[in-house]
């Protein structure tokens, strides 16, 4: 069975659109993220979210908006779509604790990625 | 804040051959250092960790690292590589109490040749 699995694995889209990308992990983990990993493979958070709450929040625009449904589940929404989005984006999960959430100490594991290509 | 520095950008290596992949990180107190590799097309597989005991790190595929201190380096070791080893390798580091984000390297990729 799949630890994390993000759906689409490929998504390729015009300029100004609004897009969503999913991520389940089946770990029992309390923790999630979403990294974003650019052209030059630099891996970067984006956003944590610990029992569905938001903990890091990383100078993101605010055209990014993640939703956690419940623990298992967080979901990225993009609207208006730039060519600068162009990435791999990468979601995770870890234990982590309750008054947790930031992930500095924790295992993550990560799902496969989803390749966005804006047109 | 911490930061990690993998000054090695691309490495090729014959197969068999002996590989070790530098790291090296800047906090002031005791980091939590993580070494993932990311195959072609794939997410990150956690490797190995180093939180506190001996420095000397185990862990899977054959890796081992070895934290040192006085070098704020944690470089990643491997006896004889395999061509399936060939992926981007990446060095991270976490702050104690989780009070900030895991950092990552900028990765290094590892060719590996016949």
């Amino acid at each position: 069975d799949t630890a994390v699995s993000q759906t689409p694995k490929y998504l390729v889209t015009q300029m100004g659109n609004d897009k969503s990308i999913k991520c389940e992990q089946n770990l029992g983990h309390d923790t999630m993220y979403w990294y974003k990993q650019d052209s030059k493979k630099f891996l970067k958070i984006m956003f944590s979210y610990n029992n569905k709450e938001l903990i890091i929040n990383e100078t993101v625009p605010n055209r990014f908006s993640p939703k956690s449904p419940d623990k298992a589940h967080l979901n990225l929404h993009i609207n208006s779509l730039e060519l600068g989005d162009s990435a791999v984006y990468f979601c995770a999960s870890s234990q982590g604790s309750g008054t947790s959430g930031r992930g500095g100490t924790d295992t993550q594991y990560f799902g496969p990625g989803t390749r966005l290509t804006v047109l | 804040a911490q930061s990690v520095t993998q000054p090695d950008i691309h490495i090729t290596v014959s197969e068999g051959a002996s590989l070790e992949l530098r790291c090296n990180y800047s906090y002031g107190a005791t980091p939590y250092l993580f070494w993932y590799v990311q195959s072609p097309g794939q997410g990150l597989q956690l490797l190995l960790k180093y939180f506190s005991g001996d420095t000397l790190v185990q862990g899977i595929k054959g890796f081992e690292a070895e934290f040192k201190r006085s070098q704020s380096s944690f470089n990643l070791r491997k006896p004889s590589v395999h061509w399936s080893d060939a992926a981007e390798y990446f060095c991270a580091v976490g702050a104690g109490a989780g009070n900030t984000p895991l950092v990552f390297g900028k990765g290094t990729r590892l060719s590996v040749i016949a």
